[in-house]
């Protein structure tokens, strides 16, 4: 398995506050994703980097934001919890860019629920 | 239309049984396509690619038709541990972004 952990792996927090998910990978990919996987909807984008302090926004990058100033660490922040962020985020590599046909490897998840 | 439309399910089939799913998407320029695997409370793992051929691994064969926008995956010989969902996932050509469909649960029964 690609050595890719997240953390927390469980989340409880009030709305209005900031929230901070951190993504760590051992594998040295250059590409890095944010995911959040909800009922109903297939797993969507948040936000991704494609190297150190070089991020995009992806389809639903609103209320969040993203860091990336190590290769190996990803930070995804919601800066005031809404209770439509409750939802299980995914952090995902890829050696390989969007541009390509690759396999993305996928951390285990963080759930996160906002009261 | 959604991006990429899959049948939710839960299909439910004793073991043995051969179960097939299609999946729809609705951008033409689509270039790549797969089928992710995940299991309950996990992450998703590629299952496999899918190729313009049409390709095999194992008890799974999956199906690209351009023509009508749909690919497929085909699980011969069910096992228990095929119980999980299945995911659509199409690269969109000129975003190159993976578009996610939202899945279809199978349930393999003794």
């Amino acid at each position: 398995d690609a050595g890719i952990t997240q953390s927390p792996r469980h989340k409880v927090t009030e709305t209005g506050t900031p929230v901070t998910l951190r993504c760590h990978q051992t594998e040295n990919h250059r590409y890095m994703y944010w995911y959040r996987q909800d009922p109903g909807h297939g797993l969507r984008l948040i936000h991704y980097s494609y190297g150190v302090k070089d991020t995009d926004k992806g389809e639903v990058s609103d209320g969040y934001s993203v860091s990336r100033s190590k290769t190996e660490d990803f930070l995804l922040t919601l800066e005031s919890a809404t209770s439509s962020q409750t939802s299980v985020y995914f952090c995902a590599i890829s050696d390989q860019g969007l541009a390509t046909s690759y396999e993305q490897y996928f951390g285990p998840g963080t759930r996160l629920t906002v009261t | 239309r959604k991006e990429v439309e899959q049948d939710p399910g839960p299909f439910n089939v004793p073991e043995g049984a051969t179960v097939a799913f299609n999946c729809t998407y609705s951008n033409s320029a689509s270039q790549s396509f797969f089928w992710y695997r995940q299991d309950c409370r996990k992450e998703p793992k590629l299952l496999m690619s899918v190729y313009s051929s049409g390709n095999e691994d194992g008890r799974f064969t999956a199906q690209l038709n351009r023509a009508s926008q749909y690919i497929s995956l085909l699980i011969r010989d069910s096992k228990l541990s095929d119980s999980a969902t299945y995911l659509c996932v199409v690269k969109w050509g000129n975003t190159g972004k993976l578009i996610f469909g939202q899945g279809t649960t199978l349930q393999v029964k003794p």
